[in-house]
């Protein structure tokens, strides 16, 4: 069965330094997405990504945060300079539609 | 500002039996509703969803309801196993959206003893 895949499944970086979390959707989705889940809390919409261009964005998603979809394959989240409360596991998905996502298994970030 | 709530943060049954996992909304502009399965170290996988149009949907041995005049779905699990044994999370999806944004709920545990 076709996965969501991410890499790297666990990142450590310092606070202040940029991180790029990578996932490489299913070949044939068209919509993209990032959540993320801080220990213990509820699953977060951060973002979402059609047709090459941010279709949605939530207030966490601040001028700290961008996504690309550089090559036509992979799919980036960057956080230019991290802080504590950024630590969290974040979750890539696809779906073909707006329907019916597919997650991928996660990028835990742990900023010291 | 919690939109979706699962009220109640863990359940515990017996192999065999019913389990039963309840979902409350607020916005009444949610028009489709989804259920997910998460296992540590993995992401949400999809269980089931519904659409607001019906009340009922059903896939083996997951049933999602839905009651929209008391903003509420719950999922059953019937018969109940031991592999079911996850955290599950329902979210909803705004109608006038397109983009595909859910809004999730903190999650239930279940257990499921052999």
């Amino acid at each position: 069965e076709p996965e969501v895949t991410q890499t790297p499944s666990h990142q450590v970086t310092q606070m202040g330094q940029e991180v790029i979390l990578r996932c490489v959707p299913i070949s044939n989705h068209l919509y993209f997405y990032w959540y993320r889940q801080i220990l213990g809390q509820k699953v977060e919409f951060l973002v979402s990504f059609y047709n090459n261009e941010i279709s949605e964005k939530s207030e966490i998603f601040d001028d700290q945060f961008s996504v690309e979809r550089p090559d036509g394959s992979n799919f980036t989240l960057k956080i230019r300079s991290t802080k504590l409360e950024d630590s969290a596991m974040y979750f890539c998905a696809s779906s073909p539609t707006p329907y019916g996502y597919t997650f991928g298994s996660g990028t835990r970030l742990t900023v010291v | 500002d919690q939109q979706v709530k699962q009220n109640s943060p863990s359940l515990s049954v017996q192999e065999g039996r019913i389990s039963i996992l309840n979902c409350d909304y607020t916005n009444s502009m949610f028009d489709y509703f989804l259920w997910y399965k998460k296992y540590p170290a993995e992401g949400p996988t999809f269980l089931i969803s519904i659409s607001s149009i019906k009340d009922k949907n059903e896939d083996g041995r997951f049933t999602v309801f839905l009651n929209k005049s008391a903003k509420h779905l719950s999922l059953h699990i019937v018969p109940s196993q031991p592999g079911d044994s996850a955290v599950y999370f329902c979210a909803a999806e705004h109608g006038s959206s397109n983009t595909g944004k859910l809004i999730f709920g903190q999650g239930t545990t279940l257990q499921v003893k052999p």
